[in-house]
């Protein structure tokens, strides 16, 4: 089975300023998709960027971009200039297959990072 | 519209109540989810519907009784509930297509069981 780990239950970063934030996965298979999410105080869970697997390019978005070093089964999110806005648990997922036939995901999400983001 | 809706935001029942929590989603995502979070913790997941059909149960008590009426909504009947279901539960939605099917999350309904 999957597992992912998040070894930060907590960081904080100065507003401006970039921070990581570290995930680890383990898995047997070579093709699959990986994300990060973000649940911000709302509550509501908001995709951050993905990344798949057969992908050697990291992953970016905006300001959010991956290191995704496959080989150590590494998958970090980098922010760069922090804004307020950003303060959230932020939650890396691993996709896999459930069930027969082979159409059937779920996500198995790390214990999640709570990020702050001082002014 | 990418946006997954649900109803109510927030509830609160007894022990002995029947109640139900509704998703909708307009995106035609044909593959729908329940996830249940407890405070601090990642989403569990405990169903998945696809194509209407349930596909996946996560070994989930029976009190919890999960119905896909159509393509677009998803309900989550709930009867005899204990103390420790109390948490918050997600819904998603997803493409069911084998190379690309991220996951919509709602906002999430707060169950609490007196």
């Amino acid at each position: 089975a999957q597992t992912v780990t998040q070894s930060q239950p907590e960081m904080s970063v100065q507003e401006a300023e970039t921070v990581t934030l570290s995930c680890t996965y383990d898995t047997s298979e070579s093709d699959y998709y990986l994300f990060w999410y973000k649940q911000p105080p709302s509550r509501q869970m908001i995709l951050v960027i993905r990344q798949e697997a057969y992908k050697q390019q990291n992953a970016t978005e905006n300001r959010f971009s991956v290191n995704f070093q496959k080989a150590a089964k590494s998958f970090s999110l980098k922010i760069s200039d922090s804004q307020l806005g950003d303060a959230a648990m932020y939650f890396c997922a691993y996709r896999s297959a459930i069930g027969s036939g082979g159409s059937n995901y779920k996500l198995t999400f790390g214990k999640g990072t709570l990020l702050t983001v001082n002014p | 519209d990418t946006e997954v809706t649900q109803t109510p935001k927030h509830l609160v029942m007894g022990m002995t109540n029947k109640k139900s929590l509704k998703c909708e989603q307009h995106m035609g995502h044909r593959a729908m989810y329940w996830y249940k979070q407890k405070a601090k913790k990642p989403p569990e997941l405990m169903f998945v519907y696809s194509y209407e059909k349930l596909s996946i149960n996560e070994s989930v008590p029976s009190r919890f009784s999960p119905e896909c009426p159509n393509s677009s909504l998803l309900n989550l009947h709930l009867h005899a509930l204990q103390p420790e279901d109390s948490a918050l539960y997600l819904c998603a939605s997803s493409r069911v297509q084998l190379s690309y099917n991220e996951q919509f999350f709602g906002p999430g309904t707060r169950l609490t069981v007196l």
